[in-house]
């Protein structure tokens, strides 16, 4: 059973670009949650999606961030516009039921040039 | 706002030595995590603690919950090299809401000297 996937694994991008980060859960997981770990920092949460809805994404900032988790296909995290201070590990985790042990992907770092 | 702190921050031990690291937290929770992260890597899970009193080991390691206190320990016995990587205690999920969202700590960055 495949872990956590996440791609890219290393992403670099100009300010002002945009950033798509996949993350596709393990098998027979329906739960996906984003977090964002910034140098030298913990994690922080950022989203919680179910398939095809957010369930808590109180940890997302208000502006320039989007998630979704379709029907079919892996979750995207997306954010527009990026400027340097978004530079960070971003860490997709899964669980097969809402309260389930979260399992964690390689991570995609995101560096803004 | 639930917190969650450790101590330390930073750990520099001898390999042979026995030490702790500390986790609290502020409010009621469900269950407490251990994760181990080494540099540019992903967590690696530890252990689950989901009952006051739970104590589980492996290896060197070994992991406890007081839930009454809201403190969780990580006891690190006669530490190896190996053993170098930062610690991270997780809590989560909180009472009886929808969300499913683990907050961590600061980590502890421990480091075994030879």
């Amino acid at each position: 059973n495949a872990g956590v996937m996440q791609n890219p694994r290393h992403l670099v991008r100009r300010r002002g670009q945009e950033a798509r980060l996949r993350c596709s859960p393990m098998k027979g997981h329906s739960h996906v949650y984003w977090y964002r770990q910034l140098p030298e920092e913990g994690l922080k949460f950022m989203v919680y999606l179910q398939k095809e809805n957010i369930i808590d994404e109180s940890g997302m900032p208000k502006e320039r961030f989007s998630a979704e988790f379709p029907k079919e296909g892996p979750s995207i995290l997306r954010i527009q516009q990026v400027v340097r201070g978004d530079s960070a590990a971003y860490f997709c985790a899964s669980s097969p039921k809402d309260r389930g042990e979260q399992y964690f992907g390689p991570g995609t770092r995101l560096t803004v040039t | 706002e639930l917190k969650v702190e450790q101590n330390p921050l930073f750990l520099s031990m001898q390999e042979g030595k026995n030490y702790t690291i500390y986790c609290n937290y502020s409010t009621t929770s469900d269950r407490l995590y251990w994760y181990r992260q080494d540099p540019g890597k992903s967590l690696e899970s530890l252990f689950v603690l989901l009952s006051n009193g739970a104590v589980k080991q492996e290896g060197r390691l070994m992991a406890s919950l007081d839930t009454k206190a809201r403190l969780s320990t990580l006891h690190i016995t006669a530490a190896v090299h190996d053993l170098s990587a930062t610690y991270f205690c997780a809590v989560g999920p909180l009472g009886g809401g929808a969300t499913n969202k683990l907050i961590f700590g600061t980590g502890t960055l421990l480091a075994v000297q030879p």
